[in-house]
């Protein structure tokens, strides 16, 4: 299987400051198509997680644009511009591109 | 508004079996991807599995850690996506989420609490 490495586990940001998290694979992600199905999410207290960013550096709709991704073959890394409050809880990298598709152990987003 | 809706969990003793439900709506069905993921209290998501679109052919893939016990399929007149669960163990004790999958779990549901205990 895939391993997704997140660092940190946790993270103490204040309100209004960047934030930054890496997810390192154990092998490439890049697909037969040349994708790269790279996909971060954000799981609030108490909800299910929320998909972020997929293929690396895409915005779902409605995720604002202080959040994005890079990275490729095997280094990922999510940023936050400026953490607001409601950007708070456990976020997860997950890979889509080879079978089982595996999630990173998570990054808890905390205000400091 | 795509709603995915779980349900069908609950308590039941090793070795038992449970059958989960997803009722989808806001999408066409067939057109998608779904998938099972599963989330142990305190711990990281666990992908379980995904059946295709009808475009190809509705086949399916598992996560060998619960290949041969769980069966993922789909009742695409009612817009259901089923997951099968058959001797079950404690360590099956999650919250288990649907999903619609375009390249990672794009939509999910509020998830079903399934515990496995005697």
């Amino acid at each position: 299987d895939v391993v997704m490495t997140q660092t940190p586990v946790s993270l103490s940001v204040a309100i209004g400051q960047p934030a930054s998290i890496s997810c390192k694979s154990s092998q490439s992600l890049v697909g037969t198509s040349g994708k790269t199905y790279l996909n971060w999410l954000l799981q609030r207290p108490g909800q299910s997680p929320k998909r972020l960013i997929y293929l690396v550096s895409k915005l779902d709709s409605g995720i604002p644009d202080r959040f994005s991704g890079s990275g490729s073959e095997t280094d990922f890394t999510l940023k936050i511009s400026r953490v607001e409050a409601d950007d708070l809880g456990v976020y997860y990298c997950l890979q889509g591109t080879h079978f089982p598709h595996t999630f990173g152990a998570g990054t808890k987003l905390e205000l400091k | 508004e795509v709603k995915l809706l779980e349900s069908g969990g609950g308590l039941v003793q090793p070795g038992g079996s449970l059958r989960l439900s997803c009722a989808a709506s806001g999408f066409t069905f067939t057109d998608f991807y779904m998938s099972w993921i599963r989330q142990p209290p305190g711990k990281a998501p666990e992908w379980l599995g995904v059946i295709r679109n009808k475009a190809n052919g509705y086949t399916t893939e598992y996560n060998p850690s619960v290949k041969g016990r769980f069966t993922i399929s789909r009742d695409n007149t009612q817009n259901i996506l089923y997951l099968q669960m058959n001797t079950l163990r404690a360590e099956d004790t999650a919250i288990y989420y649907c999903a619609r999958w375009v390249g990672g779990p794009h939509y999910w549901g509020q998830g079903v609490m399934v515990t496995v205990s005697s």
